[in-house]
C-alpha cells in the first residue's frame, strides 16, 4: 500500500503567485484533511472532507484558499495569491468514514508533506 | 488553536535511557493520540489511548492518561538513535474526529 500520497514535496514560488498541492488518500479512506505545519508548530486543521463534502472549513482562510474533492478520492489545495506568511509544511492525511464509527480507534495517516517557500 | 502542550519543549538523553514526555490539554476529550515527526517527514501515529483508559503499551511505549489532570505521558523505554524525532500529542473532542496539536517535544537521543 502506497500510504498517502502527496506532490509537489517542495514548491518555491514569488509571493501573489498561484500554487496547488494534490492528495491522494489511502484506498477506502473516506475522510480526508489538509492540515498546514508551521515551522516549530504542530499541524493545525484547515479543512476536513467526509467524502466530497467539506464537513469543516473554519479554519480554511478563504479569501486566498480553496480546496476540492471531485469525486471524493484525489483532493487538491490552492493558494492564489500567495503571500509571505504563507510559507509552511502542507500535510494530508486520511483516515476511515467518521459516521459509522461507534469510537475513534484508529490513527490517522498522513503524507510526507509539501515544503511551500513563499519569497 | 491548539489544545495540547507538550512538556518539555527539548529533550536530550544517551542511548538507552528512557525519555519521558507529557502531554496537558484543555478540554474534555474522546481520545488522545501521539505522534511521531522525523525531521522534513509526515507524522507516523505512534498509539491512541480513549478517555476511559488510563494506560497503553505499544512495543516501547507507555501512554498513560489522567483525564482528571487533563494530562498525557509518553514513556519510550531503551531509548535509541533512531528515535531521535519530534513527538507531538493531539486530542479528539466529541465526535467530530478532528485532530488538535501540541507544538511537540524535540527529543534528540545520542549514540
Amino acid at each position: 500500500e502506497a500510504g498517502v500520497v502527496q506532490s509537489p514535496r517542495y514548491k518555491i514560488i514569488e509571493k501573489k503567485q498561484p500554487v496547488a498541492f494534490w492528495c491522494n488518500p489511502i484506498s477506502g479512506h473516506n475522510t480526508l484533511y489538509w492540515y498546514r505545519q508551521n515551522l516549530g508548530q504542530g499541524p493545525e486543521l484547515l479543512i476536513r472532507y467526509e467524502n466530497e463534502e467539506a464537513v469543516d472549513d473554519s479554519q480554511l482562510p478563504k479569501d486566498r484558499f480553496s480546496a476540492e474533492r471531485l469525486k471524493g478520492v484525489d483532493s487538491t489545495l490552492k493558494i492564489q495569491p500567495a503571500e509571505l506568511g504563507d510559507s509552511a509544511v502542507y500535510l494530508c492525511a486520511s483516515s476511515l468514514p467518521a459516521r459509522g464509527r461507534t469510537s475513534a480507534s484508529e490513527g490517522y495517516t498522513f503524507g510526507s508533506g509539501t515544503r511551500l517557500t513563499v519569497v | 488553536s491548539q489544545q495540547g502542550e507538550e512538556d518539555p519543549q527539548a529533550l536530550s538523553i544517551q542511548e538507552g535511557e528512557n525519555a519521558t514526555m507529557n502531554c496537558s490539554y484543555k478540554t474534555s476529550i474522546n481520545n488522545l493520540q501521539w505522534y511521531r515527526q522525523n525531521s522534513g517527514r509526515g507524522l507516523v501515529h505512534l498509539i491512541l489511548i480513549r478517555s476511559n483508559e488510563r494506560e497503553k503499551h505499544s512495543g516501547r511505549l507507555r501512554v498513560t492518561l489522567d483525564t482528571s489532570k487533563k494530562s498525557s505521558s509518553l514513556l519510550i523505554t531503551a531509548s535509541r538513535a533512531a528515535d531521535t524525532a519530534s513527538y507531538f500529542c493531539a486530542t479528539v473532542r466529541g465526535s467530530n474526529y478532528k485532530l488538535t496539536f501540541g507544538k511537540g517535544t524535540l527529543l534528540t537521543v545520542n549514540p
